[in-house]
């Protein structure tokens, strides 16, 4: 089946301070989503990605498609404490259908 | 985007026991996706629930471990069946939109079983 790694694991940064994670499949994707998780939440899209290449922004946060289609970024800029939380990944492969496969996720931490 | 809602938003179950969750969106969507998230862990696909037709199980979920309804456009259930202590997860509906290119989620069921 598709495999996603994502990195880093997990992330501690200063507020103010930019932030990169990534995530790499083992085959082409023609979807990538990027969403954050709270505690004791579900999931919440932040950005979704459609073509090799394309990059799109949301407020602070930067997301690109890879043009192998095997990869996809997340860039938060200026972090703010509200930014903690743990951050996941998803791609929907050519074969997969509506199915997404996510990432292990990214835990992201922002000291004051 | 659709605004999803479950219920319960947690529960603690004996083990043994069956739980049903409820999961209500505020407009008609073709497809509907149960994932089940174990603590510290990802998101992991247990089935996706088509109105009107039996549901599609992922690899190593079972439709008599969890059952699936989908009796409408707009509703979806999904049980947890003879639960165990590694049943004890947060279970997520999912929906699609934008020809289902995205998907949106619900607050999430936090199972502990006992």
């Amino acid at each position: 089946g598709q495999q996603l790694n994502q990195s880093p694991q997990s992330m501690f940064i200063q507020e103010g301070e930019d932030v990169s994670m990534n995530c790499t499949s083992s085959s082409i994707f023609n979807t990538w989503l990027w969403y954050k998780q709270d505690p004791g939440e579900g999931p919440v899209l932040l950005i979704a990605l459609y073509k090799a290449g394309e990059l799109t922004s949301n407020g602070r946060l930067t997301a690109q498609f890879g043009i192998t289609r095997k990869d996809s970024f997340l860039n938060i800029s200026a972090s703010i404490p509200s930014d903690v939380g743990i951050y996941f990944c998803a791609g929907r492969g050519e074969t997969s259908g509506s199915r997404l496969t996510f990432g292990e996720g990214t835990q992201l931490t922002v000291n004051p | 985007s659709a605004v999803i809602s479950q219920k319960p938003s947690r529960d603690i179950c004996q083990r043994g026991t069956s739980l049903t969750i409820q999961c209500q969106v505020d407009s008609q969507v073709t497809m509907m996706f149960w994932y089940r998230q174990q603590p510290g862990q990802s998101l992991t696909l247990i089935a996706t629930a088509n109105q009107g037709s039996e549901a599609t199980y992922e690899s190593g979920f079972v439709i008599d471990k969890f059952p699936i309804s989908r009796p409408n456009l707009t509703f979806s259930t999904l049980t947890v069946s003879n639960m165990s202590p590694e049943d004890s997860s947060i279970y997520l509906c999912s929906v699609g939109a934008r020809s289902d290119t995205e998907a949106f989620f619900g607050q999430g069921t936090r199972l502990t079983v006992v």
